[in-house]
Parts: structure tokens; sequence; C-alpha cells
């Protein structure tokens, strides 16, 4: 059974200040790793995917990936309100394949 | 551009009634999903579709029946409803990328078996 275990939080992070959410992953054969960001009452939508080891930045997030140690991570820097939702770290064996989900860490950005 | 739209939005249900989700995509992706998402449970697959006329299990398809007659509609039926369905529904397609997978999500189904 493929598992993707994500912290169960909740996570509160002041205003302006560094989130950093984990997510460990059990199949050594993964080879596609994403962050969906879900708002409340919302579907989830893409903000991050990362394919090979080490960092990749997108504007305040930054998702980082280690194979050796199975995990993978996003960093939201300068934390606002905003960013208050639920993220999904989700990980694929590869192209054209079906993604495991993990169960999602809710944020919480306070002002 | 309406991306993938799934009705009813909102749906209740008596225990044995049944009823078909429907999911319809504009953006010509071969592959859609449909998943189910509970508190604590996170998103579990139920049904996926490959392509047009093939359907295969998920992790959680008991209770469920498919249909993939094109390429755009992918329909979720639960044939005799039971109040542990109650939960929100997806439909999702899939771009099919070279490294990887790019899931884009309908707006949700929320769905009360009573």
């Amino acid at each position: 059974q493929k598992e993707v275990e994500q912290n169960s939080g909740p996570l509160s992070v002041p205003e302006g200040a560094i989130a950093s959410l984990n997510c460990t992953y059990s199949d050594r054969g993964s080879q596609s790793f994403f962050w969906y960001r879900q708002y409340s009452g919302k579907s989830p939508e893409l903000i991050m995917s990362i394919y090979s080891n080490g960092d990749k930045e997108d504007g305040r997030f930054t998702a980082q990936l280690n194979k050796a140690s199975q995990y993978v991570s996003l960093l939201i820097r300068d934390s606002q309100p905003s960013d208050s939702a639920t993220y999904l770290c989700a990980v694929s064996p590869g192209a054209n394949s079906k993604l495991t989900f993990g169960k999602g860490i809710t944020l919480s950005v306070r002002p | 551009n309406a991306g993938v739209t799934q009705t009813p939005k909102f749906q209740v249900l008596k225990t044995g009634q049944s009823m078909t989700l429907q999911c319809a995509q504009d953006m010509n992706h071969n592959s859609m999903y449909w998943y189910r998402q509970d508190p604590g449970m996170g998103l579990r697959l139920i049904y996926y579709s490959a392509s047009e006329g093939t359907t295969d299990k998920g992790e959680v398809p008991n209770g469920y029946n498919v249909s993939r007659l094109n390429k755009r509609e992918f329909s979720l039926r639960l044939e005799s409803a039971a109040p542990s369905q109650t939960s929100v529904y997806f439909c999702a397609t899939e771009r099919d990328g070279l490294s990887g997978n790019t899931i884009y999500f309908g707006e949700g189904s929320w769905l009360t078996v009573v």
C-alpha cells in the first residue's frame, strides 16, 4: 500500500513568517511530486510540482525534494492570511500514473 | 472555457435511493477520475478512466459504478445510497505530461445521504 504522510496539523504561523509543510512517502519508485492548495469549500488547485532532488522556487513558494530520505516539503515565505488553506501533498510513480494524496495539513496565517 | 464541470453541486438523498453525478470536461484530456473527500481522510480515488470506453477501480470503488461513454464525460452512479457515502465528490482530469501528471479538479459535488 503506497502511503503519503503529512503532519496532522493544524499549523499556525504569524503573518510574514515562513511556513514549512512536510510530507513523506513510502514508494521509493516515486517520480513526481505535487503540492495542492485547497481553500475551504473549494476544489484543490496545483501550486507546485517537483521531479528532481533539490529545490524549486516559484515566487514565495519553494518545494524541496529529497528522494533518498523520501520526503518532500513546501516552504511558504512571507506568509499571508490569504495562504490560509489546506495543503495536500501528492505523489506519483511517474508519467501517466495515478496520484496518491496525503490527508492534508491546514495552515492558518495569523494577521 | 469551463474546464471540468460537475453536476449537481449539492444533493440530499435518502438511504437506498440512486443517483448519478455528472462530469464533463472541455480540456481534451484522456484521463478522468472520481475522488471522494472526507474529513481526516484526504482524497481517495473511487474510479478512473484512462481513455474513452475504459474504466478501472481505484481505492474505494464499492457501492459505485462509472461510465465513460465519450472523451468528454465521466459519470459516477450510486445504485443504492448509504449514509457512509455522504461525502464531497470531485471529478478530475489529467494532462498527460512527459514527466508526470497535472490534475485539474471540478468544483465538487456535496452529497448527503440521510
